[in-house]
């Protein structure tokens, strides 16, 4: 079955850190980008980071630079984010995606989502 | 960063209507864009990419046009399970910016 199942999403404090995993299964993980997408409770759509295929690539959104960090373990089809110095503004429900083909390209498969909530 | 710019934010139609939602870009993305629907509690569900290539499995009711700067979605012939909201993304660059989203609802 191809999906995409996240987990590791909780509540936590301001100032700590949080790590996010994602189990792919069901098609070649390695062949393709990944990406994390948050969605704050009653907003819009975020895209916060990505990774290559070979995970020699990293991009990331504005808001996150320097404080999240995305990683891959292609020998377990595993995907990660690693949160630190987390602020209110990351509460959110953040997503695994698979990119439709390289890093840069739109998510053509999606994962149910893991709830931040980022309180003191 | 490109800013995508949908409109409108929110549109009421009926069953059966023709609903157009437009995406501008904030520079030229060639036909980088992709539009999603997401319903409420549930995961975005990608409906076109490459602007106008219809992802497999969906509607062909659904249909995207443009280049550039500016892009459409059309869904003609609304059908109830229509009613969601969708956005486009731009994958020309990083980072790859959502627009802000249109709500479609039943009139």
């Amino acid at each position: 079955q191809v999906q995409l199942v996240e987990s590791g999403g909780g509540v936590v404090q301001p100032g700590r850190s949080l790590r996010l995993s994602c189990a792919a299964s069901g098609f070649t993980f390695i062949s393709y980008g990944m990406h994390w997408v948050r969605q704050a409770p009653g907003k819009g759509l975020e895209w916060v980071a990505v990774i290559s295929y070979d995970g020699s690539d990293t991009y990331y959104g504005d808001s996150v630079k320097g404080r999240f960090s995305i990683s891959r373990d292609n020998s377990k089809s595993m995907l990660y984010l690693q949160m630190d110095s987390l602020i209110a503004e990351d509460t959110a429900v953040y997503y695994c995606a698979k990119g439709r083909t390289s890093t840069t390209s739109c998510s053509d498969l999606w994962g149910q989502g893991t709830l931040v909530t980022v309180s003191s | 960063d490109i800013q995508m710019t949908q409109s409108p934010s929110s549109v009421s139609a009926s069953v059966g209507d023709r609903v157009t939602i437009s995406c501008r870009a904030s520079q030229g993305i060639s036909s980088w864009l992709a539009w999603y629907q997401q319903k409420p509690g549930k995961p975005p569900k990608l409906l076109i990419f490459a602007a106008s290539i219809l992802q497999s499995g969906v509607p062909s009711r659904f249909s995207g046009s443009g280049s550039g700067t500016d892009f459409t979605l059309t869904i003609s012939g609304l059908q109830p399970e229509d009613f969601a909201t969708y956005y486009c993304q731009q994958a020309n660059s990083f980072p790859h910016t959502f627009g802000q989203g249109t709500k479609l609802e039943i009139k």
